[in-house]
């Protein structure tokens, strides 16, 4: 069983258009997390969320909705894509302060190309 | 990112060691990571210290602390070319548990 999955993992689309990302873990975890990961491979955090409850919202256009239905699922919904929306998209889930020594569980990843 | 930085790229031989450097600039972090993505996939735990602690080893890992430079170090001891990878140093910030990354170093392992 995956532990934190993430759909789709290939997302091709243009310019203009929205579209979702969904995320779901099965480890019971409390947080969960958005992060992008540029063409350099830099990763930057962009939303956090805490039993259903907005944590962190980084610096991030608001063009991008996080929306957690349940604890298990995270999705993010990007409206009005840009070319710069280009990246991979992780999404990853911690147990609060066991998440300290366990780290964070990563999501395999969607790739979003926007044309 | 800002918080922390790692150089990008590291060519070592097989059966070689590893030594792959970090600094960040949050005296106040408490935990800092060692993660791996290989080519496609996710982020991966490898190992993490604690800021109390010099020196965490873990099989064919060594993690080393000095605080006060505020400089961290994973060595990969007989590297392997499995251990080809980019390795991202992180540390924990603020009580919301945010993780920041370094920009990640590209090990190439060659025959």
């Amino acid at each position: 069983d995956t532990a934190v999955s993430q759909t789709p993992k290939y997302l091709v689309t243009q310019m203009g258009n929205d579209k979702s990302i969904k995320c779901e873990q099965n480890l019971g975890h409390d947080t969960m997390y958005w992060y992008k990961q540029d063409s350099k491979k830099f990763l930057k955090i962009m939303f956090s969320y805490n039993n259903k409850e907005l944590i962190i919202n980084e610096t991030v256009p608001n063009r991008f909705s996080p929306k957690s239905p349940d604890k298990a699922h995270l999705n993010l919904h990007i409206n009005s894509l840009e070319l710069g929306d280009s990246a991979v998209y992780f999404c990853a889930s911690s147990q609060d302060e066991e998440g300290l020594v366990k780290g964070y569980t990563f999501g395999s990843g969607t790739r979003l190309t926007v044309v | 990112g800002e918080d922390v930085e790692q150089s990008l790229f590291l060519s070592v031989r097989e059966g070689d060691s590893s030594v792959i450097n970090c600094t960040y600039t949050d005296s106040s972090s408490t935990y800092l990571y060692w993660y791996k993505q290989e080519p496609g996939a996710g982020l991966q735990l490898l190992t993490y210290i604690f800021s109390n602690m010099d020196m965490k080893q873990d099989q064919r890992l060594t993690v080393l602390l000095n605080k006060k430079d505020k400089h961290l170090s994973l060595r990969i001891a007989d590297t392997q070319t499995g251990d080809s990878a980019i390795y991202f140093c992180a540390d924990l910030l603020g009580d919301d548990y945010k993780l920041s990354f370094g920009a990640g170093t590209t090990v190439t392992v060659r025959a």
